[in-house]
């Protein structure tokens, strides 16, 4: 099975902050990698697919990128709306997902 | 508008069977693979397994966790997806989503999600 680790699991930061989180996989899933966000309460919402394509609707200050084993999401300034938990997955062999990172306000 | 409603019994005791029902709207079912995805309280998620559309290969595969205790079927008629889930342990406790692969058939990414169903497993 291919296990997924996010980094960090934390994150504190200021509404405009450029932040930056990783995912790596135990193995190389080529570009089958997607990022979800969640709130509280929630369900989780698609932000992005196969590593860098933005989900219809996803603002552009969301990116992503990487190959193989390592990942990184990237909210270019943060929004009050962005406080949540992150979440990756690997769809390459079955499916798994990361443990999250959550982004709370500094 | 897609929409994927879950419905189901929420209290069950270990070693007892439920089966939850994820009814869709909204997009023509028989052309997408569905999956379920859980989360225990306070835990991240974890993917439970899918059901491709036919024709296809491989039609349904499951997580370790579930294998032989649970199984997805759909019907095509009707738009809905079902998890059958026996042998229900108190480890299973977790809210259910019901999600859509975003492809089609091809990939495993879920581009819709239901709001979800709180299963609670306890004696």
């Amino acid at each position: 099975d291919i296990q997924m680790t996010q980094s960090p699991s934390t994150l504190s930061a200021s509404v405009g902050d450029r932040v930056t989180f990783t995912c790596r996989a135990s193995q190389s899933v080529s570009t089958a990698l997607a990022w979800y966000q969640q709130k509280p309460g929630k369900a989780p919402k698609l932000l992005i697919y196969k590593v860098s394509t933005l989900q219809s609707g996803v603002p552009s200050r969301f990116s992503g990128s990487g190959s193989g084993t390592e990942f990184t999401l990237t909210i270019s300034s943060l929004q009050p709306d962005d406080f949540a938990t992150y979440y990756c997955q690997q769809y390459d062999a079955y499916s798994t997902f990361g443990p999250g990172t959550k982004v709370e306000i500094k | 508008e897609v929409q994927l409603v879950e419905s189901g019994e929420g209290l069950v005791q270990p070693g007892r069977s439920l089966r939850l029902s994820c009814t869709t709207s909204g997009f023509i079912f028989g052309d997408y693979a569905m999956a379920w995805v859980r989360q225990a309280p306070g835990k991240g998620l974890e993917w439970v397994g899918f059901m491709r559309s036919k024709p296809s290969a491989v039609i349904t595969q499951y997580a370790a966790s579930v294998e032989g205790r649970f199984a997805i079927s759909r019907d095509d008629s009707k738009g809905i997806a079902y998890l059958q889930m026996n042998s229900l342990k108190t480890e299973d406790t977790a809210v259910y989503y019901c999600t859509r692969w975003g492809s089609g058939n091809s990939h495993q990414y879920f581009d819709y999600w239901g709001q979800g169903i709180l299963v609670t497993v306890s004696p």
